[in-house]
């Protein structure tokens, strides 16, 4: 099946620093992509649309200046959280549609720890 | 309001045992209904996808079920096994739109 690969799986920082995830699929070409963010115990949460070569979409309520998402190529998505605060502390997940394909593939997740 | 509600919001049973998850939904127009297992600190994977005019599919010992009058879907685990302890997520994509209505899952515990 589909795979989406995305990295890093865990990351520490300080507050103030950037952080990059990347979203891959590794088998298909994904002209759209989404990410997500979960806090524990809750369910996921949209943040916005990653479109191939033009801008994201973003859901009512997310930064885009704090979320910066990068859609440069078919196969790879990148959000990064800029200045990031201990709030900003989640698991951020991605995903992507293989064309033609109703299945949803899932990246494994990144668990951010802002300090 | 597109909304997805599911019950319980957690449940604990022993290994061997059968459950059934319940999912209401309000989504319109609905395209199809989707179970997903999440293990913790990883992301969803899929289950089953479900259409308007599908009412059952089974994926091992998962089964699903739609009932697209009555807006609701369960999803049946037989002979649990322990591996089974995840979250479940029941997911509805609306008709025409590439977004997912997300509900807030059930959390299943089994225990040995």
């Amino acid at each position: 099946g589909a795979v989406v690969s995305q990295h890093p799986s865990r990351v520490i920082c300080k507050s103030g620093t950037s952080v990059k995830i990347e979203c891959r699929s590794l088998d298909f070409q994904a002209t759209t992509m989404f990410w997500y963010r979960q806090f524990p115990k809750q369910s996921l949460m949209l943040m916005a649309t990653s479109n191939e070569g033009s801008k994201a979409t973003y859901e009512q309520g997310v930064e885009k200046d704090k979320f910066l998402i990068n859609h440069a190529s078919l196969t790879l998505s990148t959000l990064t959280v800029t200045s990031a605060h201990p709030e900003d502390s989640s698991f951020y997940i991605c995903s992507a549609y293989p064309s033609h394909n109703e299945k949803l593939f899932f990246g494994s997740g990144t668990q951010l720890s802002v300090l | 309001k597109n909304q997805v509600e599911q019950s319980p919001q957690s449940l604990i049973i022993l290994e061997g045992k059968n459950c059934t998850l319940q999912c209401n939904y309000t989504v319109s127009p609905f395209s199809n209904l989707r179970w997903y297992k999440q293990d913790t600190g990883r992301g969803p994977v899929s289950l089953t996808i479900m259409t308007f005019s599908e009412n059952t599919k089974s994926n091992g010992r998962y089964t699903a079920t739609l009932d697209a009058d009555t807006k609701q879907s369960s999803l049946h685990i037989t002979a649990s096994q322990l591996s089974d302890s995840a979250s479940y997520i029941c997911v509805v994509r609306v008709t025409g739109f590439q977004k997912l209505v997300f509900g807030t899952g059930t959390r299943l515990l089994v225990s040995p």
